[in-house]
């Protein structure tokens, strides 16, 4: 079993929806836990990152953690067609190790 | 601000052969991460640097793989011999810290395909 678990989807929706993304852990010595966005054909780059159990927001993106479920999810709001991509979650341990999920694929249709 | 430059973009390699990969992080990042990314998985990290030491190479197929980090600036990722199930992207990142929330940037990747 591996230490992070991402829904795998594929996600379609129509614009404007609200999307939850999901990732499931086991490794209790995650200490931080982030959400990197990767468009085709490029590297991820970081969405959000939260330390602590409870929800951060930015702009149309929430993330929410709760480390007594090791449960983490990203909310988007008023989702767009430019949203559309893999989102991937990752979780590092205090010696500054990551580990990512596999990544959902995101499609938001105009 | 530069990001992190990997080169080549993409490699076709016949099995047997070896290939290389050149990465430059973001000027002032002490840590560097070279992971590998299967299609539809998410990065595995292959070895990690601060500064030249590599703190972190446990994943690393030393048997075929290398990698070195002279002078703590680029680094060099190289495969010898190649084989058909090395056909993956190759990303490259970097960090300004770790042990801590590390933000890493990472490179466009380069896309091997091993025939």
């Amino acid at each position: 079993q591996k230490e992070v678990e991402q829904d795998p989807g594929p996600l379609s929706v129509p614009e404007g929806a609200i999307v939850s993304l999901n990732c499931t852990y086991s490794n209790s010595a995650f200490q931080y836990f982030m959400w990197y966005r990767q468009y085709s054909r490029k590297g991820p780059e970081l969405l959000m990152y939260t330390y602590s159990s409870g929800n951060k927001e930015d702009g149309r993106f929430t993330a929410q953690v709760d480390k007594s479920s090791k449960y983490i999810s990203l909310f988007i709001r008023d989702s767009q067609p430019s949203d559309s991509a893999t989102y991937l979650c990752a979780m590092t341990n205090n010696a500054g190790k990551s580990t990512f999920g596999d990544g959902t694929t995101l499609t938001v249709k105009p | 601000e530069a990001g992190v430059v990997q080169s080549p973009r993409y490699k076709i390699i016949e099995k047997k052969q070896p290939v290389a990969f050149w990465c430059n992080p973001i000027s002032g990042h002490n840590t560097l991460y070279w992971y590998l990314q299967n299609l539809g998985q998410g990065p595995e990290l292959l070895i990690r640097y601060e500064n030249e030491e590599a703190v972190d190479d446990s994943q690393l197929p030393k048997d075929r793989f290398s990698a070195e980090r002279l002078k703590g600036v680029d680094s060099t990722l190289k495969i010898q011999p190649a084989e058909l199930g090395d056909s993956a992207v190759y990303l490259c990142a970097s960090s300004s810290r770790t042990g801590e929330h590390n933000e890493q940037f990472f490179g466009p990747g380069t896309r091997l395909t091993v025939l």
